[in-house]
């Protein structure tokens, strides 16, 4: 398996624009997160799925954050509209239980908002 | 709540050995430690299950007191290759939780 696959892997956008990170698990695995990763606040759980319904989105920080995953292999998250405080390097992983159970971690998207 | 990681910076040369700690004012169910390379994503090293199960890879062991809410990380003997940043995420004792990480402790391993 290739592992866990997220795109773009750099992404500089401009204030109000809008994103769009997309992520692939790995296959079988019945648990995706979305996280965020700054300096200040380290690596934050953003929302997680279970077999592609969404569990906990309570870390999403705003409205202007979604995440969608419309099949097994497939997930998205959303910024609309950016800012520059969104600025970070997003994080997605999956897992074959929700803890107790190692999460594997995609690359990373680094995202810029000037 | 976040767990606190210490010391949130460590230098070692080869051969030397660490310990990285990792306390929680919630009681847990397990402790996992992670291990970031710059610019890479973070890659699972370790889960200490309360009830003492432990699972692991590599020459980097850990302990979990439950009963203190702390988990230790030790790498003894450090090699090039453990340069990075630590990680540790929590699970709360009901279980089924989701982690919750540290901010993390950067070691630099130099020859």
């Amino acid at each position: 398996d290739a592992g866990v696959i997220q795109s773009p892997r750099h992404e500089v956008t401009e204030m109000g624009q809008e994103v769009t990170l997309r992520c692939k698990p790995i296959s079988g695995h019945d648990y995706l997160f979305w996280y965020r990763q700054t300096m200040m606040r380290g690596l934050e759980l953003l929302i997680y799925f279970n077999n592609n319904v969404p569990i906990d989105d309570s870390g999403m920080p705003e409205d202007r954050f979604s995440a969608k995953m419309p099949n097994a292999s497939f997930s998205t998250l959303k910024i609309q509209p950016s800012e520059p405080r969104d600025s970070a390097v997003y994080f997605c992983a999956s897992s074959f239980a929700v803890a107790s159970n190692e999460q594997f971690f995609g690359p990373g998207t680094r995202l810029t908002v000037l | 709540q976040q767990p606190v990681q210490s010391p949130q910076a460590v230098i070692l040369r080869e051969g030397e050995d660490a310990v990285i700690n990792c306390s929680s004012s919630k009681a847990l169910y397990s402790v996992h430690w992670y291990r970031q390379k710059h610019g890479e994503a973070p890659v699972f090293l370790m889960i200490l299950l309360k009830g003492g199960e432990q699972k692991g890879h590599e020459k980097i062991s850990a302990s979990f007191n439950e009963k203190k809410q702390q988990s230790s990380l030790y790498l003894t003997a450090s090699q090039l290759s453990y340069s990075g940043t630590y990680f540790c995420g929590t699970e709360r004792s009901s279980g089924y939780s989701t982690l919750t990480f540290g901010k993390g402790t950067m070691l630099l391993v130099s020859p």
